[in-house]
């Protein structure tokens, strides 16, 4: 089973400030099968990133994944007020066919 | 516009079965090439893939759930279902079902519903 491990647990910045969240898996995964997600509070996950690098529709390009092998990032170029919230990784492994969740990491106003 | 919506009791008692119905619009659910998941999400903790099903009706589910989880799919009425059996007060989260898109990620979720395993 692959463990996901988000860090920092909690990222404060403020807006206009780039962030960079870390997602590191146990084993090496294919970038094909790492996606990041967006959560609100009192909302559903949002699909931001997949395939490690690309875009979901209607995603800012103030968003980007990049990563390969165990290691994966999420960079946010320039913070926007409704940046601040929860993002998850997320892996799917096809044998057998099994997703998993990193724990998550805040981004909080500084 | 696909969109996800869950029903279901909020509140279950410890021993018995969750029972969950998730309807889609937008979209029928026998096209195309999709995985019905469902997820839940404990109170501030992380996501949980909890299974999912194909328009063909094949299943599969995460092996730490398998022993007490039945997915099921009804396409006359376009939803897919979900009974969770023996529940406990870990069982308690916001529970929601997803689709995926055959290409391993989650593209659209319901709002969610929160189920309390309680006496």
């Amino acid at each position: 089973e692959i463990v996901l491990t988000q860090s920092p647990g909690t990222l404060s910045l403020s807006p206009g400030e780039r962030a960079t969240l870390s997602c590191r898996a146990s084993q090496s995964v294919s970038s094909n099968y790492l996606a990041w997600y967006q959560q609100k509070p009192g909302q559903a996950p949002r699909l931001l990133i997949y395939g490690a690098s690309s875009r979901a529709t209607g995603i800012p390009d103030r968003f980007s994944g990049s990563g390969s092998g165990t290691d994966f990032t999420l960079t946010i170029s320039r913070l926007e007020p409704e940046d601040f919230a929860v993002y998850y990784c997320q892996h799917y492994g096809s044998s057998p066919p099994e997703y998993t969740f990193g724990q998550g990491t805040k981004l909080e106003i500084k | 516009q696909v969109q996800l919506q869950e029903s279901g009791p909020g509140l279950v008692k410890p021993s018995q079965t969750l029972s969950l119905t998730c309807t889609v619009s937008g979209g029928s659910i026998s096209s195309g090439s999709y995985y019905w998941s469902w997820i839940r999400q404990p109170a501030g903790k992380g996501p949980e893939w909890i299974g999912r099903i194909y328009t063909s009706g094949s299943t599969n589910y995460n092996p730490s759930l398998k022993s007490r989880v039945t997915i099921s799919v009804d396409t006359s009425k376009n939803q897919f279902s979900l009974k969770l059996s023996s529940v406990t007060a870990a069982d308690t989260a916001v529970y929601y079902c997803a689709r995926d898109p055959l290409r391993s990620r989650f593209d659209y979720w319901g709002q969610g519903t929160l189920v309390t395993v309680s006496s």
